[in-house]
């Protein structure tokens, strides 16, 4: 079984461009999450997908942060414009059916903001 | 406070020895606790997953939740080299947070021959 697809693994940008991160979750998997890790910290959930409606997105900073599943599969996470806090690892995540499923991550995005 | 505490450490131990991480938390809604394990440069990798409280044993991992004292610990027995990582513990309350998972910040773990 694949596991959960992420692009690029890193990016380097300044402070106020854009970036998009690209994530495949397993097939089969109705369940996406997007998370934020900064370094030394754990992973903090930014906004959760069942199929292609959204089920939380309480902590996602809207202001510049967006996320779509389209056809609830492949998933894009966009900040713009980007503030150098958002320097961390960004993880995309799936489970089979959401609820209490267990959660498989991909190995991320390391994004660096100059 | 935040939800969930977890000792950052760094925790580095000889090979064989037996390995304890804890983690405590607040919010008396959490019913389901997991540990994942995090390689450098790698996504967490579900190690164990439990509910209520109890003991769960793989292996050499056994998981172990106090709901009653708010307080959940892994044991690995017999450590290698290739634990050495940091490990997650991670909760959720079930219900209508449907799958939110509030993770502890990790403790570094180095086993060392």
């Amino acid at each position: 079984e694949a596991g959960v697809a992420q692009s690029p693994r890193y990016k380097i940008i300044e402070k106020r461009q854009s970036v998009a991160f690209w994530c495949n979750p397993i097939s089969g998997h109705a369940t996406l999450y997007w998370y934020q890790q900064i370094l030394g910290q754990g992973p903090k959930l930014l906004i959760q997908f069942q199929n292609n409606g959204v089920v939380d997105d309480s902590q996602l900073p809207k202001d510049r942060f967006s996320a779509e599943r389209l056809k609830g599969v492949d998933s894009t996470l966009k900040i713009q414009p980007a503030k150098l806090e958002d320097s961390a690892v960004y993880l995309c995540a799936s489970s089979f059916t959401g609820g209490n499923q267990p959660q498989h991550f991909g190995d991320g995005t390391r994004l660096s903001i100059l | 406070q935040k939800e969930v505490e977890q000792d950052p450490g760094p925790l580095s131990v000889p090979e064989g020895a037996i390995v304890s991480l804890n983690c405590t938390y607040s919010n008396s809604a959490f019913q389901y606790f997991m540990w994942y394990r995090q390689y450098s440069r790698k996504g967490p990798e579900l190690l164990m997953y439990t509910y209520s409280s109890g003991n769960k044993e793989d292996g050499r991992f056994t998981a172990q939740v106090d709901k009653s004292s708010k307080y959940i610990s892994l044991f690995i027995r017999d450590s290698q080299p290739s634990d050495s990582a940091t490990y997650l513990c991670a909760m959720s309350a079930g219900g209508t947070s449907y799958g939110k998972l509030t993770f502890g910040q990790g403790t570094i773990l180095t086993v060392h021959p």
